[in-house]
């Protein structure tokens, strides 16, 4: 298909552990977006990269998150020392610009991530 | 911060009746407000969305309301029917282009 893929769709770690995770946008979108869902909740912002550079990372809880996208296709978001508040759906999301509010986003099927 | 609130959680129809789902945001510069349907499993799909110089919009089955004044805007789901049953969320965006703020969600059950 077509769509936003994520890897792996569920993961469970130990506190402590660190864990990456994979998203593969749309081919051709430049942007690139990954937010957090809790139980319950609507999806909640990130980062956002434009092209290979994160242009906003003010949605990062605290540095313990970490996202690259070195070539500026695929993307890993990055937890170190994984807290059981960790534990959400990360969502994944890409759209074909990012210049104006009205580009759509296309999300991911997202990874959910348990933390024991 | 940016908010946006929706309303009601929970929304239990019986199918072919109407259901309405309400959200109101907090920030004025907000010029774009999607509405998204999330079933179990899967990411949030886009269903419809209206622009801040449109007051509404309509898709066959679905409509979108705006009153910019009032910082509110709704969904209109008629004709309901079993596959509507999802997780539904209002959304704005703002002239940075990038950061969407969801709502909370409308859980949307639709009986047989």
């Amino acid at each position: 298909g077509a769509g936003v893929s994520q890897t792996p769709s569920n993961k469970v770690t130990e506190k402590g552990k660190y864990v990456e995770l994979r998203c593969d946008p749309i081919s051709g979108h430049t942007a690139l977006y990954w937010y957090r869902q809790s139980l319950g909740q609507g999806p909640e912002f990130l980062i956002y990269f434009q092209g290979t550079g994160a242009a906003d990372d003010s949605g990062l809880p605290n540095d313990r998150f970490f996202a690259v996208r070195p070539e500026g296709s695929v993307s890993t978001l990055k937890i170190q020392r994984t807290e059981r508040g960790d534990s959400a759906v990360y969502l994944c999301a890409s759209s074909l610009y990012a210049t104006t509010s009205y580009n759509e986003q296309f999300f991911g099927p997202g990874t959910r991530l348990t933390v024991l | 911060g940016e908010n946006v609130e929706q309303h009601p959680s929970t929304l239990s129809v019986q199918e072919g009746d109407s259901a309405v789902i309400k959200c109101t945001y907090s920030d004025s510069a907000s010029n774009y407000f999607p509405w998204y349907k999330q079933e179990l499993g899967k990411g949030p799909q886009l269903i419809i969305d209206i622009r801040s110089n449109v007051g509404e919009k309509k898709d066959q089955r679905i409509a979108v309301t705006l009153n910019k004044t009032a910082k509110h805007f709704s969904l209109h789901i008629t004709e309901t029917q079993p596959e509507d049953s999802a997780v539904y969320f209002c959304a704005a965006r703002g002239l940075g282009g990038f950061k969407t703020i969801f709502g909370a969600g409308t859980r949307l059950f639709v009986k047989a």
